[in-house]
């Protein structure tokens, strides 16, 4: 058990609709990082929040937003849904400070199919 | 710019045998290294990390790898496979400049009986 807890596990539904997947980070860790996995497109970065604020931006379309709470809890929000979203949600957390050898904790994932 | 070059994106042993997967870094400081793992269905799991300590660094597992920094590499061995280490395998580089974290695009390790 990483520590990261994400919610829900798996959801399915429709295009064109909007759905929100929470992030809990371990206890104490500031940052948060949202990651997308495919098949087609392997493991890629979307965004990194810290201590509230954001961080980095990688690869995320503009129908995707996140915010990390004063609670530190992250959600990632997917809008206007398409068949190509499809895909395992991953988030992580990290302790604070610029220490490159901090570990990157995982959560399990929230399994995205749009039908 | 950091970059991570996993060489396989399949590799194949025999339960019993040596297990040898490649990564390959690029990084204009010193990087902080590290090997994740994943199962089916599961999370990333953090075998091991190389944080400009010891060269060679033991993992979980029975994994270990070398920080060979001429060579830029960061190779992750195994001296007998087991069948359940049959999974997907990431090398990630991260440094402190900007604390990006570069995943590499993984080596899924096939363990034949």
């Amino acid at each position: 058990d990483s520590g990261v807890t994400q919610t829900p596990k798996h959801l399915i539904t429709a295009t064109g609709q909007r759905v929100t997947l929470r992030c809990s980070p371990r206890s104490g860790d500031l940052s948060v990082y949202w990651y997308q996995q495919s098949l087609d497109q392997g493991l890629q970065f979307l965004i990194q929040y810290y201590n509230g604020e954001e961080r980095a931006k990688g690869n995320i379309l503009e129908r995707f937003s996140a915010q990390q709470f004063p609670d530190l809890h992250s959600e990632l929000n997917l809008s206007s849904l398409e068949l190509g979203d499809s895909a395992l949600y991953f988030c992580a957390s990290s302790p604070a400070g610029r220490d490159p050898g901090n570990t990157i904790y995982f959560g399990e994932g929230s399994w995205l199919t749009v039908v | 710019a950091q970059s991570v070059t996993q060489l396989d994106s399949h590799v194949s042993v025999s339960e019993g045998t040596p297990v040898l997967l490649r990564c390959n870094y690029s990084s204009s400081y010193s990087p902080s290294l590290f090997w994740y793992v994943q199962h089916p269905n599961k999370g990333l799991q953090l075998l091991l990390k190389y944080t400009s300590a010891a060269t060679l660094v033991k993992g979980i597992n029975g994994f270990e790898a070398e920080f060979k920094k001429s060579e830029t590499s960061f190779h992750l061995t195994k001296p007998s496979a087991h069948m359940s280490d049959a999974a997907e395998y990431f090398c990630v580089v991260r440094d402190y400049r900007d604390d990006k974290i570069i995943f590499g695009k993984g080596t899924r390790l096939h363990i034949l009986p």
